[in-house]
């Protein structure tokens, strides 16, 4: 069975950092490209980052350039955002989705940035 | 950027159809993708490549995309289909990838 486990997300004062994992298990892990997915309470959903099979290839929404960065060691199965100068406008869930067309989702993280 | 627009919200009636609009500058010619999600859980894709469903998703859901607008519908409405429906497509121009804002259906 296709898994996608996030962690990592906590409160978190603003301008601090913290770095998301996403644990994958049930496929291919090195085949397949990623994404991070965000999504604020309330509201709808912010595509975050992509990332190819291989990591040569890395995209990031214009709300995060520069400050998240998105890695992935396929050696252990895992999926990982960097998220440094963090503020409050980053408060969301944090997903990690599978595939461009975003076939599998995980669960979430919840990322709280307040002082 | 590339904007996709979807109305807040669309009320249905169990047991008719449920329309759900996905508009966007030419988007006939970009790959659309839906996603369901119900309260307090993660997405699921429903409709990928335009009118494609992924295994366990019912037959009741069909998608469109022609022109300016893609659809989604949901025929024989029931009462588990009320959720949040959400369209998505890759921006080659910009390599991002783009959500509409989400519509609410509600059935009656």
């Amino acid at each position: 069975e296709v898994q996608l486990v996030e962690s990592g997300g906590g409160l978190v004062q603003p301008g601090g950092s913290l770095r998301l994992s996403c644990a994958a298990s049930g496929f291919t892990f090195s085949s397949y490209e990623m994404n991070w997915v965000r999504q604020a309470p309330g509201k709808g959903l912010e595509w975050v980052s992509y990332i190819s099979s291989s990591g040569s290839t890395i995209y990031y929404a214009d709300s995060v350039k520069g400050r998240f960065t998105i890695s992935r060691d396929n050696a252990k199965n895992s999926l990982y955002l960097q998220m440094n100068s963090l503020r409050a406008e980053d408060t969301a869930v944090y997903y990690c989705a599978r595939d461009t067309q975003l076939v599998r989702w995980g669960q979430g993280t919840l990322v709280t940035v307040s002082s | 950027s590339y904007v996709l627009t979807q109305p807040p919200s669309v009320s249905v009636a169990p047991g008719k159809t449920a329309r759900i609009t996905c508009g966007g500058n030419n988007i006939g010619s970009k790959s659309v993708h839906w996603y369901q999600q119900k309260p307090g859980q993660a997405p699921v894709l429903v409709i990928y490549y335009d009118s494609d469903r992924p295994s366990g998703i019912p037959e009741r859901f069909s998608g469109s995309n022609s022109g300016n607008t893609a659809t989604l519908t949901i025929s024989r409405v029931e009462a588990g289909d009320e959720a949040d429906y959400y369209c998505q497509v890759w921006d080659s121009s910009s390599d991002h990838a783009v959500f509409g804002g989400g519509t609410q259906l509600t059935v009656l």
